[in-house]
C-alpha cells in the first residue's frame, strides 16, 4: 500500500523567512496530493492541493511542487508570519471515482519566531 | 455552503465504559464519510470510512465500530473503552464522486482514565 514520508518533523524559522516541507510517496499511481494545516486543538484545514497532471500550484504565499518521477512533493511558504505556526500534514491518494483514501505523513511542526 | 459538526468536543470516560461520538454534515448529499484518530503528537490514522448509508469499511481492527444510520450522519462507538483509545477523533467528509478533497470537522478530544 501507499506510504508517505514527511520531513522535517520540526521546523523553526524567523518571521519573513521561507519554510519548505518535503514529502515522498511510494505508490506511483497516486494522483492527488493535499496539504493541511492544523492549529492546536482544531481539525486540519486544507490549505492547498495538487493533482498529478500539474507540476506546480501557487496561492499567495503558499506553493506546492510535484515531481512524479522522483515521487516527491513539497510545500513552500514564503514571507512567513507568526500565524503560520502550526502542524502541517501532507497526504497522497489514488483517487478513482468515489474510491481513494488519503494516506498522511506524520506532520511537521512549524514555529515562526517574531 | 457545507459544514461538518462533531460532538461532544471533549469527553472524559472511565476504562470499560461505552462510547458514542457523532458527526453530521450539512449542505451536501451522499458524501463519503471518514473517522480518523490522532494520538498526541502523531499523524492521522484512518479508522473507518463509508460511501453510503449502512456501508462501513474498517481500516484497522480494534474495539471500535462505526455506523451510518442516515446519509449525513456518522457515528463512532465502542462497547468497552481501553486506555489506548484516548486521542483526538476527527470526522471528515468528501463529495463522493465529484471531488477528491476531504474536509475535517473540529474533532473530539477523548480521555480514557
Amino acid at each position: 500500500g501507499e506510504n508517505v514520508e514527511q520531513h522535517p518533523s520540526t521546523l523553526s524559522v524567523q518571521e519573513g523567512d521561507s519554510a519548505v516541507i518535503k514529502c515522498t510517496y511510494s505508490d506511483s499511481a497516486s494522483n492527488y496530493f493535499p496539504w493541511y494545516k492544523q492549529e492546536l486543538g482544531k481539525g486540519p484545514q486544507l490549505i492547498i492541493d495538487i493533482r498529478s497532471n500539474v507540476g506546480e500550484k501557487k496561492d499567495q504565499r503558499i506553493a506546492v511542487t510535484l515531481n512524479k518521477t522522483a515521487k516527491h512533493f513539497s510545500l513552500h511558504i514564503t514571507e512567513t508570519q507568526p500565524e503560520d505556526s502550526a502542524v502541517y500534514f501532507c497526504a497522497a491518494s489514488k483517487v478513482s471515482g468515489s474510491q481513494g483514501n488519503l494516506i498522511f505523513g506524520k506532520g511537521t511542526k512549524l514555529s515562526v519566531k517574531p | 455552503s457545507q459544514t461538518i459538526h462533531q460532538w461532544p468536543a471533549t469527553l472524559v470516560q472511565p476504562v470499560g465504559s461505552p462510547l458514542s461520538l457523532e458527526c453530521t454534515v450539512e449542505g451536501t448529499s451522499n458524501p463519503n464519510l471518514y473517522w480518523y484518530r490522532q494520538a498526541a503528537g502523531r499523524g492521522l490514522q484512518l479508522l473507518f470510512y463509508s460511501v453510503g448509508i449502512g456501508q462501513i469499511s474498517s481500516e484497522v481492527p480494534q474495539n471500535l465500530s462505526a455506523s451510518r444510520p442516515q446519509d449525513r450522519q456518522f457515528i463512532l462507538s465502542s462497547k468497552k473503552l481501553l486506555l489506548s483509545d484516548s486521542g483526538f477523533y476527527l470526522c471528515a467528509w468528501r463529495a463522493g464522486l465529484v471531488l477528491e478533497t476531504q474536509y475535517f470537522g473540529p474533532g473530539t478530544r477523548l480521555l480514557v482514565l
